[in-house]
């Protein structure tokens, strides 16, 4: 089935590093993503792990993958204020473009 | 090059009256979809259009359609608006609309139904 989970909150200190996780359960999505909402704002695309990739990293942001607990995070090193937003993973089936499947979203609070 | 755009902003709306939301992909880009977005369900997927036809469609009732037109601008309608129906609703569009694309979202329209 489809199904995405994720915690719904999360606090830290400014520069520290900060990890969300997430869960799914389709083993057989190709894409997962993760997606920065600002309040009042839209999605905007983080980055993003093909299935067949245990690791990525872009800039600040790490992203790991264990498929065998169908396990997704984002590392933010050196998380700042201006990170303090909603995030969400999302994940996609190759022969169903365009349907993203989200996660509840975990909020990110960052204190100076 | 543009975004994703999305018309109007916001919207209030009475109960039984109809809507419709516009959005303009970036250019070049052929499939858009679209999103309702509530604090109880949070992202839900509502349909899938390329090349003027419907490819996906998720668990909404009749009353939500779609449509897109050879430039790839889509419009979504909602007809007899009920409460529930308040909620931010979010476009995305992608190339062709194949899994291994990123999808690029627009700010939203913003209903509120009275």
């Amino acid at each position: 089935g489809e199904d995405v989970e994720q915690s719904l909150f999360l606090s830290v200190r400014e520069g520290d590093s900060s990890v969300i996780n997430c869960t799914y359960t389709d083993s057989s999505s190709t894409y997962l993503y993760w997606y920065k909402q600002e309040p009042g704002a839209g999605l905007q695309l983080l980055t993003y792990i093909f299935s067949n990739m245990d690791m990525k990293q872009d800039q600040r942001l790490t992203v790991l993958l264990n498929k065998k607990d169908k396990h997704l995070s984002l590392r933010i090193a050196d998380t700042q204020t201006g990170d303090s937003a909603i995030y969400f993973c999302a994940e996609i089936y190759y022969n169903q473009g365009g349907k993203l499947i989200f996660g509840q979203g975990t909020e990110l609070s960052v204190k100076p | 090059k543009a975004g994703v755009t999305q018309t109007p902003r916001y919207l209030i709306k009475t109960r039984g009256q109809q809507v419709t939301l516009s959005c303009s992909p970036i250019s070049g880009h052929r499939s858009v979809s679209w999103y309702q977005q509530t604090p109880g369900q949070g992202l839900q997927f509502l349909f899938e259009y390329f090349s003027e036809t419907q490819r996906n469609k998720g668990n909404f009732p009749g009353r939500f359609s779609g449509r897109q037109f050879s430039n790839s601008r889509s419009e979504m309608n909602v007809s007899t608006l009920e409460l529930g129906d308040s909620a931010l609703y979010l476009c995305a569009s992608s190339l062709i609309g194949q899994g291994n694309e990123k999808l690029f979202f627009g700010s939203g329209t913003q209903l509120s139904v009275l």
